[in-house]
């Protein structure tokens, strides 16, 4: 089983649509879950860290399910400008180490 | 803002050459990472340092080393490049608190030829 798993879609969805996306890790010892996005051809740009309790930031809600070992991103009112790949990223060792999914494709269409 | 600069976008290189490539961050952070992004392989660890003068392997180590002389600046050498690390490089640098994220720089795109 890989460290951390996404399905990499892509989810084509249409504006002001709801979509989800869940990301699996393998991990139990895991402490710090993040959310990043990344446009076509630019660097990863933290969208939102995961906590115990779930939390939101705006359109977007992250949620942390540790007895199943997954976590989930849910974007509300989807715009154009949320297409991008988000990807899961999981904390796998010290000193901040850190494993990345391979990323979801998000296609938000008009 | 945490700002981490690298020192080419694009870099076009010759088998066989010396490569070098240079971080720089403004944060002050400790921990600094250097990755390798390829098409269906998500980002890679190759190396990352903990603080000046250490560092430690990541996945992928091979064909590769780093140095870390100050704590702002964390470089990556290919010793003796190879087409098959033609690839997008991406640096990052995080505190060591619990539950802080790694921010990224704008990444190299590094064509061995």
């Amino acid at each position: 089983r890989k460290e951390v798993e996404q399905d990499p879609g892509p989810f084509n969805v249409p504006e002001g649509a709801t979509v989800a996306f869940n990301c699996t890790y393998s991990n139990s010892a895991s402490q710090s879950f993040f959310w990043y996005r990344q446009d076509c051809r630019k660097e990863p740009k933290l969208l939102m860290s995961v906590y115990s309790s779930g939390n939101e930031d705006g359109r977007f809600t992250a949620q942390l399910n540790r007895a199943s070992q997954y976590i989930s991103l849910l974007i509300r009112d989807s715009k154009l400008s949320d297409s991008a790949t988000y990807l899961c990223v999981v904390d796998t060792g010290g000193y901040q180490k850190v494993t990345f999914g391979t990323g979801t494709k998000l296609q938000v269409i008009p | 803002d945490v700002k981490v600069t690298q020192s080419s976008r694009y870099l076009v290189k010759r088998t066989g050459e010396k490569v070098f490539l240079e971080c720089v961050q403004d944060m002050d952070h400790e921990n600094m990472f250097w990755y390798r992004q390829d098409p269906g392989l998500g980002l890679r660890l190759i190396y990352f340092s903990y603080d000046v003068k250490m560092k430690e392997k990541g996945d992928i180590p091979e064909g590769y080393s780093v140095s870390r002389e100050k704590k702002e600046r964390f470089s990556l050498i290919l010793e003796s490049a190879s087409t098959n690390q033609t690839s997008m490089y991406l640096c990052a640098s995080s505190t060591p608190k619990s539950n802080q994220p790694q921010h990224f720089g704008d990444g190299t795109r590094l064509s061995i030829l």
